[in-house]
């Protein structure tokens, strides 16, 4: 089954922090984040292994949480590229996208 | 340049006419995959492959089909194309299944 993601949306002001979350009903052999601007290809931002540490990317970092199945990403001092759609991919025997996070960031 | 490469990048077609979406990686990577991404559903997992000969199901397979004679190519075929299968496609590959996948640009395909 498909990771669940939330927020489906935020909308930020530059500069202001967000936090999107994904969950899954099964265990987890690792966790990917992508983000996807309009109109291209998703960009692999980071994952994270289980036992692994906290990753980051840049201003944003993302945890782990093998027991609870979940990862959340978060996103510091947001800035205007940052805006787009942000999938997380949960790694069980094959790796599964959640339905995104859109994410809009305004000056 | 290290890139996927998808051809072609759109596409309308008529039901029923035998297409193929080609996918080529360099590389050297052992893992590839397909998605298709429809509005609010995200990206669907088509087929995979975790190394040349190995192909396996996705979440949406009904309709496609794979092959993965060569490390580098991953083609998706659609034997009898369907209204329901327009969408958009992205190819993608890794070293592993551990490592961060690299997306094609995508195909946008219509089917009339």
């Amino acid at each position: 089954q498909q990771p669940v993601q939330s927020p489906q949306a935020v909308i930020l002001r530059e500069g202001e922090d967000a936090v999107i979350n994904c969950s899954s009903s099964k265990a987890l052999y690792s966790v990917h984040w992508y983000r996807q601007k309009h109109g291209e290809a998703p960009v692999f931002l980071m994952i994270l292994l289980k036992g692994g540490e906290q990753m980051r990317h840049e201003k944003i970092s993302a945890s782990f949480n093998e027991k609870k199945q979940q990862s959340s990403l978060y996103l510091t001092a947001s800035q205007l590229s940052y805006s787009g759609t942000y999938f997380c991919g949960t790694h069980t025997d094959k790796l599964i996208f959640g339905t995104g996070t859109r994410l809009q960031v305004f000056p | 340049e290290a890139q996927v490469t998808q051809n072609p990048r759109y596409l309308i077609t008529v039901t029923g006419k035998k297409l193929t979406v080609t996918c080529s990686q360099n590389m050297n990577h052992e893992y590839m995959s397909w998605y298709r991404q429809d509005p609010g559903l995200g990206l669907r997992q088509i087929y995979y492959s975790m190394n040349v000969e190995v192909t396996d199901k996705g979440d949406v397979p009904e309709g496609y089909k794979v092959s993965r004679k060569e490390k580098r190519n991953f083609p998706l075929i659609l034997e009898s194309p369907s209204p329901n299968q327009t969408s958009l496609y992205f190819c993608a590959s890794s070293l592993t299944i551990n490592y961060g996948y690299t997306f094609g640009s995508g195909t946008r395909l219509t089917v009339v």
